[in-house]
This record gives C-alpha cells, structure tokens and sequence, in this order.
C-alpha cells in the first residue's frame, strides 16, 4: 500500500511566489492533516479535515488554504509564500475516532 | 486546550544503556497518548499507543511507555539501546473533544554514543 504520498520532497520558492503541496492518502481515511515541523517545536496543525467538503483551521493557518474535494486528496496551498513559512511540512491521514495517525514523509520548503 | 511538554531537547545515552524519555501532558479528561519516532529525513512512525485499560503498554522495536494519570505522564522507555534508535522522538496526546486534533510535544533527539 502506498499510505500517505506527499509531492513534492523539496521545494525552493522565491518570496510570494504561490504553490500547492499534494497530499493523497489511499486507506479512506476520514481524516486528513497538515503539520508544519520546526527545530524544538514538534509538529504544528496547519488545518485539518474530517471528511470531503469540510476543513478547519488548526494552530498556524495564516497564509495557508485548503480544500477537500475528495476523501483521498488534502492539498495545501501557499498563497504568497514567506520566509517564515520556509519548513518541512507533513501531511497525515487516520481514520475517524481518535486513533493513530500515519504520515507522508514530508515536503521541506525554502523560501528565499 | 491541550498541551504536551518533552523537558529533554536532546539526550545522550552509549550503546546498551536504559533510556527513558519523559512526556508531560495537560487535558481535562482521560487522554489518547502516542509515541512518534522520526528518523533523519523520515516521516513520523507511531511506535506505541494509548488509549485505555493497562497503563504499561508495549510498542515496536522494544520500547514501552507508562501512563501515570496523578503525574500526567507517559514516559518512554528502553531497556537496552542499539545505535538504530538514533533519532527525534514525540510525544502527542489527542482528545476527542478538541475535534479529534492531535497536539505534539517539541521532540527529544536521542544521540547513541557506541
């Protein structure tokens, strides 16, 4: 089984420059994350769905959009990208009920 | 809300030592507990869970991890370390009552010393 495929594995980006993230899952999880990863911060929610059609802002959704259109694909969008925004970002799926979520392995972004 | 605190940013143990690293949580209710490992370039890998019933659970690779609800913790541990266990590993507690969101703690990077 594939799992969780994240594309693209790098990234560089000039500042405000715009780019989705891909994130497909292949298990029917109902539920679909994006974290962002930071040096001594652990993994922060980004947004989060619980099913096509419905998303929600999670820790640190400023500057970022996403949608669900499908149960399989969760995309994540930079609008206008920013330094601050240079990170690796992993995206998660499960499935309902609090259970054990399983990951991509992770896009790092720079932004210059 | 939620939290979870890892006090240890990096640890060092040699090869064949015990390891134990600590995990601290704040939630109103009984919480679901995880321990993530991630190796260098790596996703996350759930190495154990959990979620009720006996609070010494056992996971992949030889680590357990107790849940003690009157200190809120869920440390981990390992009885005899190989140099594969070089890498961060995280805690995260989730609740149902946050929407089902799972909170992470800051990571502790394990160095093995042979």
């Amino acid at each position: 089984n594939a799992g969780v495929t994240q594309t693209p594995k790098f990234q560089v980006l000039k500042t405000g420059q715009s780019m989705t993230l891909q994130c497909a899952q292949d298990m029917n999880h109902e539920y679909m994350s994006w974290y962002r990863q930071d040096p001594g911060m652990g993994l922060r929610l980004i947004h989060y769905s619980v099913g096509a059609g419905i998303t929600d802002q999670g820790e640190v959704p400023n500057g970022y959009n996403v949608s669900r259109s499908t149960t399989e694909d969760f995309p994540l969008r930079l609008l206008s990208a920013a330094p601050s925004q240079t990170s690796v970002y992993f995206c998660a799926s499960r499935i309902r009920g609090n259970t054990e979520a399983f990951f991509g392995q992770g896009t790092r972004l720079t932004v210059v | 809300a939620q939290s979870v605190t890892q006090p240890d940013i990096h640890i060092t143990v040699s090869e064949g030592a015990s390891l134990e690293l600590r995990c601290n949580y704040s939630y109103g209710a009984t919480p679901y507990l995880f321990w993530y490992v991630q190796s260098p370039g790596q996703g996350l890998q759930l190495l154990l869970k959990y979620f009720s019933g006996d609070t010494l659970v056992q996971g992949i690779k030889g680590f357990e991890a107790e849940f003690k609800r009157s200190q809120s913790s869920f440390n981990l541990r390992k009885p005899s370390v190989h140099w594969s266990d070089a890498a961060e590993y995280f805690c995260a507690v989730g609740a149902t009552a946050a929407g089902n969101k799972l909170t992470f703690g800051g990571g502790t990077r394990v160095l093995v010393k042979p």
